[in-house]
């Protein structure tokens, strides 16, 4: 158990609909990432915030957004849902900002568009 | 652009087979270099890593020697257990867009026979 926490664990929805992921990071992690992971793109970093502001951008697309609150937690948000946006969804956290902390994963959510 | 390339998988071994896993990278400079373990219906979890060139990570009887010479950082383990079996991620940290990101190779899925 990594201590990273990620709801819910499936999620199965419409083209079009909206949806919202949710990671809580270990204790005193300061900082959350979100990658996709789907089979014909691999694994892709999407946006990483630090202590409730945005700190680096990956392939996120215009239609997803994400956040972290004042606790921590971490949304994120998928809007306009395509086919293509079926996928495993994971958060990560790490105790600072840099790229040689160590990331720790969430268990994913899974989202499946029909 | 700056990328990760590992070995193409599936790959099988019997239990007690010696394991390698190559991955190469292309970037500017000597990114830090990870790998990355997933066990089934889990998400990613740190196996070893190395931050400059000729340090060697291990963990868990697995180790990697990062060669600027070659820009690899090939996994290796001398013997192989059933338990061993998941998908294995070599990353790097680039610098993308203006950021520091880790950056996947598609992953290689292992499967160990007893």
């Amino acid at each position: 158990d990594s201590g990273v926490t990620q709801t819910p664990k499936h999620l199965i929805t419409a083209t079009g609909q909206r949806v919202t992921l949710r990671c809580s990071p270990r204790s005193g992690d300061l900082s959350v990432y979100w990658y996709q992971q789907s089979l014909d793109q691999g694994l892709q970093f999407l946006i990483q915030y630090y202590n409730g502001e945005e700190r680096a951008k990956g392939n996120i697309l215009e239609r997803f957004s994400a956040q972290q609150f004042p606790d921590l937690h971490s949304e994120l948000n998928l809007s306009s849902l395509e086919l293509g946006d079926s996928a495993l969804y994971f958060c990560a956290s790490s105790v600072g900002f840099r790229g040689t902390d160590t990331q720790y994963f969430g268990p994913g959510t899974r989202l499946t568009v029909l | 652009g700056d990328s990760v390339t590992q070995m193409e998988g599936p790959v099988t071994l019997s239990e007690e087979a010696f394991l390698t896993i190559n991955c190469t990278y292309t970037a500017t400079g000597y990114p830090s270099l990870f790998w990355y373990v997933q066990y089934p219906g889990e998400g990613l979890q740190l196996l070893l890593k190395a931050t400059k060139a000729d340090d060697k990570g291990s963990n868990k009887g697995f180790e990697a020697t990062y060669r600027k010479e070659t820009t690899s950082f090939h996994l290796e383990k001398g013997s192989v257990q059933v338990s061993d079996s998941a998908v294995y991620f070599c990353a790097a940290l680039l610098r993308v867009q203006g950021a520091q990101k880790l950056v996947f190779g598609q992953g290689t899925r292992l499967t160990i026979n007893p």
